[in-house]
């Protein structure tokens, strides 16, 4: 079966960087593309964007443009989202989710990934 | 940026009738699709491509689309439906995903 699992929480300071993994299995890895979605606590769902396994290629929103890295190793099946220079309203669940390369539904959600940030 | 709006909260009896609603000026070119998330939980996909529903989910839950905007409909509400529900799309060119702001189901 189609699983996401996510690395544990995290807790960081302000300006730190933090690095969420999430290792697929149950699926071709290069067949779906995976995103980033966060919800800080008692807030809706914030897109941060998308990275295609197969090739690489990445799309973040402007929000988070400059500050978020999207990466995978096709090895392990795993992709990872960087967050740099954390700020307190970063705190937040980090979920990936799988979508299809042809439409945007996000299928699959991994358990998600707590990040806090405090002094 | 572009944004989708739904109403904060929806209240009904069970075995009535919910629909939700979700706005955006680029709704008539790009899909919707709708999450159910429960406290603690990740969300679940219960409607893709405006009006699709995925395996396992409940016949009760229905979407529809007229101009800009998309509705959820759930009839026959039970208590367990109650939750949190987001409508997702993307900007005209369909670069961006964005999320409504959520709206919460009471089951009265």
């Amino acid at each position: 079966q189609v699983q996401m699992v996510q690395s544990g929480a995290e807790v960081k300071k302000p300006g730190a960087s933090v690095k969420v993994s999430c290792k697929a299995s149950g699926y071709t890895f290069t067949s779906y593309n995976m995103h980033w979605v966060r919800q800080a606590p008692g807030q809706g769902l914030e897109w941060m964007g998308i990275i295609n396994p197969s090739g690489g290629s990445t799309n973040y929103t402007q929000k988070f443009q400059g500050r978020v890295t999207m990466t995978r190793d096709t090895s392990t099946s795993t992709v990872y989202m960087e967050l740099n220079g954390l700020r307190s309203e970063d705190t937040a669940v980090y979920y990936c989710a799988t979508s299809t390369v042809t439409t945007l539904a996000l299928g699959y959600w991994g358990q998600g990934t707590l990040v806090t940030v405090s002094s | 940026s572009y944004e989708l709006t739904q109403p904060p909260s929806v209240s009904v009896s069970p075995g009535q009738t919910a629909r939700i609603t979700c706005s955006g000026d680029a709704l008539p070119k790009q899909y919707a699709y709708w999450y159910q998330q429960k406290p603690g939980q990740a969300p679940v996909l219960v409607i893709y491509k405006d009006s699709e529903r995925p395996s396992g989910i409940p016949e009760r839950f229905s979407g529809s689309s007229s101009g800009t905007t998309v509705t959820l409909t759930i009839s026959g509400v039970q208590a367990e439906d109650e939750a949190d529900f987001y409508c997702q799309s993307a900007d005209s060119s369909g670069t961006y995903v964005v999320f409504g702001g959520g709206t919460k189901l009471t089951v009265l």
